[in-house]
């Protein structure tokens, strides 16, 4: 069945330092999702990329869907504490099949 | 707009108890899914609905039941449960396969 891996697992960053997180399907996907889960709280859906190659930014994120549509990355630039949370990228065929997830921590 | 909700937010069970965890949704979305999070695990998809009426396996059906008789509404049943099942559960719909998921508050579930 179709797997999705993320890496990687923990982030720590100083406040303002980069975050970049990376996600991989076994198998090619029709869309890509992204979502971020704060401590104590539940998924909330971030974006959607759908074509080859597309790039989206949303403000200090930028999202990327790889040529393939089997790769992605969420890049976060100047981190706040705000950011605090962890990343998930979910595959969407009929099911939604999220990745491992990325635990960002930020060190003010 | 309630979203999505679940009911119970907690609960504990003992060993080879049953429960049945209430998913609802007020969007008229048509997928629904049950997942459950344990530490360093993400989210690990149970069973999936994609219409009143129909179930599918997720990667780890195992030891769970489900149902879709109403559109609103994915019961996920747990049987026999076992210590193993020990995990926060969240429920979540979509109105396509293309558009963003809602997820509930989420389930704590302890099994002694």
């Amino acid at each position: 069945g179709q797997q999705v891996m993320q890496i990687p697992q923990y982030q720590h960053v100083q406040e303002g330092e980069d975050f970049t997180t990376y996600c991989n399907s076994s198998t090619t996907l029709s869309n890509i999702q992204w979502y971020k889960q704060r401590p104590g709280g539940h998924p909330v859906f971030l974006i959607q990329l759908v074509k080859s190659g597309e790039v989206k930014k949303q403000k200090r994120l930028t999202f990327q869907f790889g040529e393939a549509k089997k790769n992605s990355s969420l890049h976060i630039t100047a981190t706040q504490t705000t950011d605090v949370g962890t990343y998930f990228c979910a595959g969407r065929n009929e099911k939604l099949t999220f990745g491992t997830g990325t635990r960002l921590t930020i060190i003010p | 707009n309630a979203g999505v909700t679940q009911t119970p937010k907690f609960r504990v069970l003992k060993t080879g108890q049953s429960m049945t965890l209430l998913c609802a949704q007020d969007m008229n979305h048509e997928y629904m899914y049950w997942y459950r999070q344990d530490p360093g695990m993400g989210l690990r998809l149970i069973h999936y609905s994609v219409g009143e009426g129909t179930t599918a396996k997720g990667e780890v059906p195992d030891g769970y039941n489900v149902s879709r008789l109403k559109k609103q509404n994915f019961l996920l049943g747990l049987e026999s449960a076992a210590p193993s099942q020990t995990s926060v559960y969240f429920c979540a719909s979509s109105y396509l396969t293309n558009t963003e998921a809602f997820f509930g508050q989420g389930t704590r579930l302890t099994v002694v």
